[in-house]
């Protein structure tokens, strides 16, 4: 159980263009999801968190208009990186929680986004 | 906010031997501390966690200790194998409302064959 799954898994765009990347919970409702981007040996850092039905939280410094966030269902958020541009370049990596006062969080298998 | 900090960032053991990891946190409010094992090109996988009732947690080969008074706990895998060599995360829940982890900077474990 709580297998969170990613789309695409590799994505290579070019400048300028934008990218949908989808986050499921295969198996459970996610009542909240978050978004991290992770660089080449280094930690995972959050972007943001989503609650079904509501607005994406940003953390400080992440362009909300950048970094399109949306949580319309128990089982989806997606992830739009817009006018993307080289340095968007990351691994980006969603985790859900499946209900309100549970801490386990499950990872998907992480997107690779290189834009040229 | 809450702060994590994890040692070693790397560490290599030989097949069969024991590693340990080790972490701090600053927020004595932290009450939940899972442990994750991420693998080159793939998403974290929760592995262990513990929460802050307990001293101890084991599954298999796989324990977790917690110091309270210390703020710090401790990843111990015994009987080492090829196929634990990945890149392990400790993190801390913050004591805010969005309950977010905090993660530690990560240590790349080897075990050599």
């Amino acid at each position: 159980g709580a297998v969170v799954s990613q789309h695409p898994s590799r994505v290579i765009c070019k400048s300028g263009t934008s990218v949908k990347i989808e986050c499921r919970s295969l198996d459970f409702q996610a009542t909240t999801m978050f978004w991290y981007r992770q660089f080449p040996k280094q930690s995972l850092m959050l972007m943001a968190t989503s609650n079904e039905g509501s607005k994406a939280t940003y953390e400080q410094g992440v362009e909300k208009d950048k970094f399109l966030i949306n949580h319309a269902s128990l089982t989806l958020s997606t992830l739009t990186v817009t006018s993307a541009h080289p340095e968007d370049s990351s691994f980006y990596i969603c985790s859900a929680r499946s209900g309100w006062g549970l801490d386990e969080q499950y990872f998907g298998p992480g997107t690779r986004l290189t834009v040229t | 906010g809450e702060n994590v900090e994890q040692h070693p960032s790397t560490l290599s053991v030989q097949e069969g031997d024991s590693a340990v990891i080790k972490c701090t946190y600053s927020d004595s409010a932290s009450n939940y501390f899972p442990w994750y094992k991420q693998e080159l090109g793939k998403g974290p996988q929760l592995i262990i966690d513990i929460r802050s009732n307990v001293g101890e947690k084991k599954d298999q080969r796989i324990a977790v200790t917690l110091n309270k008074t210390a703020k710090h706990f401790s990843l111990h895998i015994t009987e080492t194998q090829p196929e634990d060599s990945a890149v392990y995360f400790c993190a801390a829940i913050s004591s805010g409302s969005a309950r977010q982890l905090t993660f530690g900077s990560g240590t790349q474990l080897t075990v050599l064959p």
